[in-house]
């Protein structure tokens, strides 16, 4: 139960976009839809902001979005926010029937 | 309103033992999964584990054969048996209800793992 690959730190401008990735493996990532995305703030509980993958629930901004290519998905904030800034973190089911979780990226909105 | 409130965190030495409980309301208890997942101070989230609506359960690596979870839906409410508690275990830990992802979470409770 390896832990799926984040980039530790991102950052950008309001209004810009950017990209974090989660790599896992065949066994993960790559080989079911059950990716999700977490945002968490300072002091409180995560929140999902993509689930299975692609999917925004009700209330999340279109402003996140999710996708998958092989072995990687990727979470993409368009027109960032300073509201943006928290750490996110990716989680994958696994073939083992557990989950595992990225180590998590920490977003800064300069 | 769905709400999760966990209790029964606090101080333990290692190779003891702590029973989490996470008491749930606002919702149809017996027909969802439960998790558990941990974040130790300034670090990452760890699922922990999880139990099915019909009673399946999974557990991390790191926690299976200390570890147990259990549901009682009489009583809405999902439990953690922790022994043999190491310093590693220290963290805060979270109730999650599943849906399409952990939608809901409780707002913890702290397990200190020292002697």
């Amino acid at each position: 139960q390896s832990a799926l690959t984040q980039p530790a730190s991102v950052s950008g401008s309001p209004g810009q976009s950017i990209t974090i990735s989660c790599t896992g493996t065949s066994s993960d990532v790559g080989g079911y839809n059950y990716v999700f995305w977490y945002q968490q703030h300072p002091g409180k509980a995560p929140k999902v902001i993509i689930y299975e993958v692609s999917n925004r629930p009700s209330g999340i901004s279109t402003r996140f979005s999710g996708s998958k290519s092989g072995n990687t998905a990727s979470l993409t904030i368009s027109g960032l926010q300073a509201e943006d800034e928290a750490d996110y973190y990716c989680t994958s089911y696994t073939s083992s029937s557990t989950w595992v979780f990225g180590g998590g990226t920490k977003l800064t909105v300069l | 309103e769905v709400q999760l409130v966990e209790s029964g965190g606090g101080l333990v030495q290692p190779g003891g033992s702590l029973r989490l409980s996470c008491a749930a309301s606002g919702f149809t208890f017996s027909g969802y999964d439960m998790h558990w997942v941990r974040q130790a101070s300034g670090k990452g989230l760890e699922w922990v584990s999880g139990i099915g609506a019909a009673g399946d359960t999974s557990y991390a690596d790191s926690v299976k054969g200390r570890f147990t979870i259990s549901r009682e839906n009489a009583k809405n409410s999902v439990y953690l048996q922790m022994n043999s508690l190491r310093v590693g275990d220290t963290a805060m830990y979270y109730c999650a209800r599943a849906t399409s992802g952990w939608d809901y979470w409780g707002q913890g409770t702290l397990i200190t793992v020292s002697s």
